[in-house]
């Protein structure tokens, strides 16, 4: 079946530092792929949607120069958090769908917990 | 943003009983897609089902989806305490996929 590989699963970051989130398909190509930040015990919040060789698309109230996105390949997408702070401390999760698959709705990465210190 | 609305916030069972979640939405759909969530971990995707279906079922699952009211309903059967985690529904129009708040489901042995 469809997988989507993200990485890495976890980091700690200093204050004022930037980070890179990978997010990869891996057995099939991925024009759109989606970016999603989970608070502990709430729900998913969409952030932006990377296009495959466009700008990515931000979700009102998301800072494009901070949570910058590039989709340079049909399998990688990558959010770079800049600057980090603590409140940028969450649970980072992409997600794909397979073209061939549209039935089996969107594959998740396993996500990304970041904790800036 | 988030879709709509999912009730209940939380529910504890017993293993064997049946739990059901229900979910609620305020825009139109081409599909609505159930997911769990285990603490910490990614979305492992459930099933789902198209705006012109009205039921479907997928081993101890069974979905309904209810157009006119924007609502739809997960029900799991016999449950065990493996199926312990979150649920969430998400709508998903023209490749928008937008999550409810989710229900914790705990399943005591």
């Amino acid at each position: 079946g469809a997988v989507v590989s993200q990485h890495p699963s976890w980091v700690i970051c200093k204050s004022g530092t930037s980070v890179k989130i990978e997010c990869r398909s891996l057995d099939f190509q991925a024009t759109t792929m989606f970016w999603y930040r989970q608070f502990p015990k709430q729900s998913l919040m969409l952030m932006a949607t990377s296009n495959e060789g466009s700008k990515a698309t931000y979700e009102q109230g998301v800072e494009k120069d901070k949570f910058l996105i590039n989709h340079a390949s049909l399998t990688l997408s990558t959010l770079t958090v800049t600057s980090a702070h603590p409140e940028d401390s969450s649970f980072y999760i992409c997600s794909a769908r397979d073209p061939g698959r549209v039935s089996y709705g969107y594959t998740f990465g396993s996500g990304t917990r970041l904790t800036v210190v | 943003s988030q879709q709509g609305e999912e009730d209940p916030q939380a529910l504890s069972i017993q293993e064997g009983e049946n739990a059901t979640m229900n979910c609620s939405y305020k825009t139109s759909i081409n599909n609505l897609q159930w997911y769990r969530q285990n603490s910490g971990r990614g979305l492992v995707h459930l099933i789902l089902i198209r705006s012109n279906e009205r039921e479907k079922h997928s081993g101890r699952l069974r979905v309904t989806l209810d157009t006119s009211k924007k609502s739809s309903s997960l029900l799991i059967t016999a449950s065990r305490a493996a199926d312990t985690a979150s649920y969430f529904c998400a709508t998903d129009y023209n490749n928008d996929m937008r999550f409810g708040a989710g229900t914790r489901l705990t399943v005591k042995p």
